[in-house]
């Protein structure tokens, strides 16, 4: 089925291991979004991009980077996990001048 | 820079009441206004939207909303709620179609009998 499709579902990692979320899209949407979801803070953004090759930070972007190599691919790395890092990350993608947003099932991270 | 302000952290509401979320946003222009639903575990379902036209907008599951510039709010309505309701509800908002959507925090909704 067509949509936004995040790998893994789940995953626990301990205190300053690496991961890497990756989110796919076969949508053609330019535009790619990583955000993180903690009880009472909504949905925050972590990081965006607006095209193949291009990504810019959002309001929590410290502790992670993200790559765009491939317009339909978005991956949000951890280089050493931190337990203030659990939470649910959820992948979203849309397209410029078009009001559709698809979000992804989202990743439970926990860091132990 | 774009903020959602959701006042209610938590409500609850007998079923068949009805129901109220209050949603303020702050933005300069006319925002694209966006109200999701996620019940526990689950992802995001979009109920409704507004961007231009009829200030008033029907969703899906009987909810509409009501964007009132002059208040700077975006409010959810259900004329009567259903326990399959109880879920948290999100508004969000983007500066432009396609854009990157800033979420509020959220309202819990509890459906009693």
């Amino acid at each position: 089925n067509a949509g936004v499709t995040q790998t893994p579902k789940f995953r626990v990692l301990k205190t300053g291991q690496s991961m890497t979320l990756l989110c796919a899209q076969d949508m053609n949407h330019e535009y790619m979004y990583w955000y993180r979801q903690d009880p009472g803070m909504g949905l925050r953004l972590i990081h965006y991009s607006v095209g193949e090759g291009t990504t810019a930070k959002g309001e929590v972007p410290d502790g992670y980077n993200v790559s765009r190599l491939k317009k339909q691919n978005f991956l949000l790395g951890l280089e050493s996990a931190a337990p203030s890092q659990t939470s649910v990350y959820f992948c979203a993608s849309s397209y410029p001048g078009k009001d559709g947003y698809t979000f992804g099932s989202g990743t439970r991270l926990t860091v132990v | 820079a774009q903020s959602v302000t959701q006042p209610d952290i938590h409500i609850t509401v007998s079923e068949g009441a009805s129901l109220e979320l209050r949603c303020n946003y702050s933005y300069g222009a006319t925002p694209y206004l966006f109200w999701y639903v996620q019940s526990p575990g689950q992802g995001l379902q979009l109920l409704l939207k507004y961007f231009s036209g009829d200030t008033l907008v029907q969703g899906i599951k009987g909810f509409e909303a009501e964007f009132k510039r002059s208040q700077s709010s975006f409010n959810l309505r259900k004329p009567s709620v259903h326990w399959s309701d109880a879920a948290e509800y999100f508004c969000a908002v983007s500066d432009q179609a396609g854009t990157a959507l800033i979420f509020g925090k959220g309202t819990t909704l509890s459906v009693s009998s």
